[in-house]
């Protein structure tokens, strides 16, 4: 069966522009999350919706940053006038719903800022 | 300060033996820890989970043990193969009030390899 995707898997933008990431998450998971990966660490939690609520946005690193799941299943997530230090890999998981349940991960955006 | 370490060096062992993988954390109350698998170039993959309230989980050649007291998890591959070579991340989830809220933290990895 089909699992995350993420689009692009790369995107190379100036210093100073707009990207938008997307997630399509696996069709019925309730729950779906966003993390940024610096290259040799572990991925870092940025926010997480339930359906179409964006419950906890506490790792977003800046105003800069936003995410939306407007209809409870595609998500994007924004970065506004992006600098050096967003340059990293943006995984996206969908899970079944919030708790202890494993998260499926997709092959995640690789973003470099120039 | 919360900190969660796994061995920050690469473990090389030998096809055949058992791998063990550290993962300490510090200032954190989890109520579940699960341990997923990266390879190069891809998303992480789950392998196992552990509940607070358990000690020890098994899959097939892999075990997980989950120790509250001492803040530590050791995950372990037994009859280790090349193919087995990855970095290993555990990550913590915990609860707020009676839910649970699947964010994770993760450590930052530790990198295993296998030779033949």
């Amino acid at each position: 069966g089909a699992g995350v995707s993420q689009s692009p898997r790369y995107k190379v933008a100036k210093r100073g522009q707009d990207v938008a990431l997307r997630c399509d998450p696996i069709s019925g998971h309730v729950s779906l999350f966003w993390y940024q990966q610096a290259l040799g660490q572990g991925p870092e939690f940025l926010t997480y919706f339930q359906n179409e609520a964006q419950l906890d946005k506490s790792g977003l690193p800046s105003d800069r940053f936003f995410a939306e799941r407007p209809e409870g299943s595609v998500s994007t997530l924004k970065i506004q006038r992006t600098q050096q230090e967003d340059s990293a890999v943006y995984l996206c998981a969908s899970s079944l719903t919030g708790g202890p349940y494993e998260q499926y991960f997709g092959p995640g955006t690789r973003l470099t800022v120039t | 300060s919360q900190k969660i370490e796994q061995n920050s060096e690469a473990l090389n062992i030998q096809e055949g033996k058992t791998a063990t993988l550290t993962c300490n954390y510090t200032n954190y109350s989890p109520a579940y820890l699960q341990w997923y698998r990266q390879d190069p170039g891809r998303g992480p993959v789950f392998l196992l989970l552990i509940r607070e309230n358990e000690k020890e989980k098994r899959k097939e050649r892999l075990k997980v043990t989950f120790d509250t007291t001492l803040k530590q998890s050791l995950f372990h591959i037994t009859a280790s193969q090349p193919a087995d070579s990855a970095t290993y991340l555990c990550a913590l989830g915990w609860r707020i009030g009676s839910s649970n809220t699947g964010k994770l933290i993760f450590g930052q990895g530790t990198t295993l390899q296998v030779k033949p």
